[in-house]
């Protein structure tokens, strides 16, 4: 157990519909990562927040957002879904070392149909 | 453009062997290097790291060898077991990656270790 939770595990919906996908960081992690992964495709950078703030940004389309609150936990909304979007989303989080490795959640599998 | 490339997508290992997944990179600036292995359903694991500065770093069966010149990393598993049956991916980090720890990944390589 990473430690790291996403809610839900499973989501289905259909195009043109906003989803929002949320993510409880290990405890003490200040840093939380969104990835994407689609089928037969490596994990794609999304976003990255540090205590609250945009650290750094991956190739993010302008349709999906995200945020980090107060006590740490993130959400990725995702919105006007279209087909491609369907994959597993990961969440990760990090220590504060430079090079601290990330710890992954079990992800949310969303199916757009 | 793919900056980090595994071109082997799967490996059979027999039980007991040496495993040795490979991994290429395109750009020096990087500097941290990891690997990362999944099961199905589940979210990638940390597995082992190494640093620019080192050319080798081992944890119990798990030794990572970085040839930065080649910029080439490679995971060797030895023995083999048939419970290190998953997804491999190896992860980039550091230099033009931007900023953070936000870590490139391959595409990962699929080993079966077989009895």
């Amino acid at each position: 157990d990473s430690g790291v939770t996403q809610t839900p595990k499973h989501l289905i919906t259909a195009t043109g519909q906003r989803v929002t996908l949320r993510c409880s960081p290990r405890s003490g992690d200040l840093s939380v990562y969104w990835y994407q992964q689609s089928l037969d495709q490596g994990l794609q950078f999304l976003i990255q927040y540090y205590n609250g703030e945009e650290r750094a940004k991956g190739n993010i389309l302008e349709r999906f957002s995200a945020q980090q609150f107060p006590d740490l936990h993130s959400e990725l909304n995702l919105s006007s879904l279209e087909l491609g979007d369907s994959a597993l989303y990961f969440c990760a989080s990090s220590g504060t070392g430079a090079n601290s490795p990330l710890h992954f959640g079990n992800g949310t599998r969303l199916t757009v149909t | 453009d793919q900056q980090v490339k595994q071109n082997s997508p799967s490996l059979s290992v027999q039980e007991g062997r040496i495993s040795i997944l490979n991994c290429d990179y395109t750009n020096s600036m990087f500097d941290y290097f990891l690997w990362y292995k999944k099961y199905p359903a589940e979210g990638p694991t940390f597995l082992i790291s190494i640093s620019s500065i080192k050319d080798k770093n081992e944890d119990g069966r798990f030794t990572v060898f970085l040839n930065k010149s080649a910029k080439h990393l490679s995971l060797h598993i030895v023995p083999s077991q048939p419970g290190d049956s998953a997804v491999y991916f190896c992860a980039v980090g550091g230099g033009l990656t931007g900023g953070g720890n936000k870590l490139t990944f391959g595409t990962g390589t699929q080993l079966k270790v077989e009895l």
